[in-house]
């Protein structure tokens, strides 16, 4: 059963073009993330939310922006996406460990 | 701050033999949490394993054993008889008490048969 869902899977935008990546748990977890992973590199935290507690990362683009409505869903909003935001875009809950959804790849053209 | 360091890039070998992934970590806590996650090429971390700081007990699930060793700060894993499905991205990743996991930069690991 499916417990972290990312939509869609996969991605296409245009430069400049904004873009909402969405994320829906149903493991009822108060803490979910965004990471962001590019090309042969290690996935690298953008922000947070403990509950409705919305945790940035000091170097994450003012370009990226999250909304957490609920306990199940999440959502990444990139307003202006550049060539360097393509990449696979993970969520994920934890609670005893992390638990990770399949990921979104953005493309940007 | 964590630091997690995978020293081999990347590793290639033969269906059947069996390999070692290395993984050394740094933190000053003395409560953590180690973990290996398998990212095939279809992108998902696949979760393998977590283990505390306070359990060296080593671990063996099937092919799979994992090596932790806090005098060295190690935390390997091996992968016993390699099948071409274990062709993958592996992570090694640290987590301590109010800290978000930190990873360390990744193998790749490329069964042949």
């Amino acid at each position: 059963d499916a417990m972290v869902i990312q939509n869609p899977r996969y991605q296409v935008t245009q430069f400049g073009k904004p873009v909402t990546l969405s994320c829906s748990q149903t493991l009822n977890h108060n803490v979910m993330y965004w990471y962001q992973q590019k090309s042969s590199q290690a996935p690298k935290l953008l922000f947070h939310y403990y509950d409705k507690d919305f945790n940035n990362e000091a170097d994450t683009p003012d370009n990226f922006q999250s909304r957490r409505p609920n306990t199940s869903f999440c959502f990444l909003d990139i307003r202006s996406p550049g060539l360097g935001d393509a990449a696979m875009y993970l969520c994920a809950t934890s609670r005893d460990r992390m638990y990770f959804g399949p990921g979104t790849r953005l493309t940007v053209l | 701050a964590q630091k997690v360091t995978q020293a081999q890039t990347e590793i290639s070998v033969v269906e059947k033999e069996d390999v070692t992934l290395d993984c050394v970590y740094e933190t000053r806590d003395t409560t953590y949490y180690l973990f290996w996650y398998k990212q095939p090429p279809s992108g998902e971390l696949v979760f393998l394993i977590r283990r505390n700081s306070f359990d060296e007990q080593n671990e063996i699930s099937g092919r799979y054993s994992w090596n932790f060793q806090k005098s060295t700060s190690s935390f390997n894993f091996t992968i016993t008889a390699s099948q071409v499905v274990d062709s993958a991205v592996y992570f090694c990743a640290l987590e301590t008490s109010g800290s978000r996991l930190t990873f360390g930069e990744g193998t790749q690991l490329t069964v042949n048969p």
